[in-house]
């Protein structure tokens, strides 16, 4: 059973990088999933930051893409997110999730949805 | 702004049912499956229907997810006041090439 806990500091500096890490301790990371990051500023609305996959698959928000890394340690069956260049803007709850993305056939579209989620970190920038 | 559009908020009273709304687009909804996600005050997001209509082991019979072109419905029977959360519907953008949230609706419970 997949269990995933954020971790990472809480305070970050404007123009610093945002450095986050999601361990999973019931489930390999290794496995054919996706693994994502998904944040949700002070009382507004859930965005996706990305997803990436043990195959080397990564998708990236295009909004974010020039400032995001998102990848994996199986070794430690962690995946973390890394965020350049942080302004005000980037203070938000940040969520790790399992991200299942997959296209049985062309009538039917994409599926994708994340479960489980973790618990969520907040992350605050400021100086 | 959101590129799913969902109603700010809605309501209802014990025992009552309730729809809410998710609009969008042919290069996301009208191609992709829908999800619907429930988020509880201070808790994540939980996954409450997937693939349009689907539920979840352990999610109740009362959550009822349907898709028609380009919009979905996430529909609540026998509203209960633990139902009291914020609902966010979400499907994949073939434009973004990436998932896409809505922006949320606020049930509340009378």
């Amino acid at each position: 059973q997949v269990q995933l806990q954020e971790s990472g500091p809480g305070l970050v500096k404007p123009s610093e990088t945002l450095s986050l890490t999601c361990t999973d301790s019931g489930y390999s990371i290794s496995s054919g999933d996706y693994w994502g990051w998904i944040r949700q500023p002070p009382g507004k609305g859930l965005e996706w930051i990305g997803s990436t996959s043990h195959s080397g698959s990564t998708y990236y928000n295009p909004s974010l893409k020039s400032r995001v890394t998102i990848s994996l340690d199986t070794s430690k069956n962690q995946f973390s997110l890394k965020l350049t260049s942080v302004t005000a803007a980037d203070t938000a709850i940040y969520f790790c999730a399992r991200h299942t993305i997959a296209s049985p056939d062309s009538h039917t579209g994409i599926y994708n949805w994340f479960d489980p989620w973790g618990q969520g970190t907040l992350v605050t920038v400021s100086s | 702004q959101s590129v799913l559009t969902q109603p700010p908020s809605a309501s209802g009273t014990p025992g009552q049912r309730v729809t809410i709304s998710c609009s969008g687009s042919t290069s996301n909804i009208g191609r992709n499956t829908v999800n619907w996600y429930l988020q509880l005050p201070g808790t994540a997001p939980k996954l409450l229907i997937y693939n349009s209509n689907q539920r979840p082991s352990g999610v109740p019979g009362r959550f009822t997810g349907s898709k028609s072109g380009t919009s979905a419905s996430l529909a609540i029977s026998g509203l209960q006041s633990e139902d009291e959360a914020d609902y966010y519907c979400a499907t994949w953008d073939d434009s973004l090439n990436g998932p896409v949230f809505g922006g949320g609706t606020k049930l509340t419970v009378l």
